[in-house]
């Protein structure tokens, strides 16, 4: 009973570096989310996906790329990481077909930014 | 754009009591849905409760309640008898019939005193 898997749980990385941030899920939805939580400011939308092949920026896109590699995982890459894209990174997915549907989230990545 | 806006940052209450958290939303649209989301130090995300709009008989989950009065765009949820595992952020959200984007409030942190 997976859910949606996120890694890494934690990471630092240098002004600069690259990573990618995997997510996947097992529920058979159609849509994935990147959200970033930092404190006074709530979850904002990185980029989402509504079907496999498709991809959309959110509120917050700059700096950011996505994949959504199949149905199941929707990777979020940092090309050159900065010290604003430090936060709390989650996935999340939802089944929008059907009326309702709650988001189901990750458990979150904690990035820190040197 | 949609907001929402979630005006206190942090409230406390007393363990058994009642307590309310507010929530309010900007919109033009008349068909959407109302969320909230508990946020534990566990950093899961956890669906506590939803409206549809075109309800007007209000939502409830055991313990938690709300009142959703479309007219005044607030959407406040009641925690009746609070327990100490209550404690959390808690997140209001919105999303709009045939939207892909959950918006966030910026959270209220709730603590419960023993």
């Amino acid at each position: 009973n997976a859910g949606v898997t996120q890694t890494p749980k934690f990471q630092v990385l240098k002004t600069g570096q690259s990573m990618t941030l995997q997510c996947a899920q097992d529920m058979n939805h159609n849509s994935m989310y990147w959200y970033r939580q930092d404190p006074g400011m709530g979850l904002r939308l990185i980029y989402y996906s509504a079907s496999e092949g498709t991809t959309d920026k959110g509120e917050v896109p700059n700096g950011y790329n996505v994949s959504r590699l199949n149905k199941r995982e929707f990777s979020l890459r940092l090309e050159s990481a900065a010290p604003s894209q430090t936060s709390v990174y989650f996935c999340a997915s939802s089944a929008l077909d059907r009326v309702l549907s709650p988001l189901h989230f990750g458990n979150g990545t904690r990035l820190t930014v040197t | 754009a949609q907001t929402v806006t979630q005006s206190q940052p942090e409230m406390s209450v007393q363990e058994a009591e009642t307590v309310t958290l507010s929530c309010t939303y900007d919109t033009s649209e008349s068909d959407y849905y109302l969320f909230w989301y508990k946020q534990p130090p566990s950093r899961q995300m956890i669906l506590v409760i939803r409206q549809e709009a075109y309800k007007q008989q209000n939502a409830t989950e055991n313990r938690f309640s709300v009142n959703f009065q479309k007219a005044a765009k607030s959407f406040s949820l009641k925690i009746s008898d609070s327990q100490l595992g209550d404690a959390a952020m808690y997140f209001c959200a919105y999303r709009h019939q045939g939207a892909q984007k959950l918006v966030f409030g910026q959270g209220t942190r709730l603590t419960i005193n023993p």
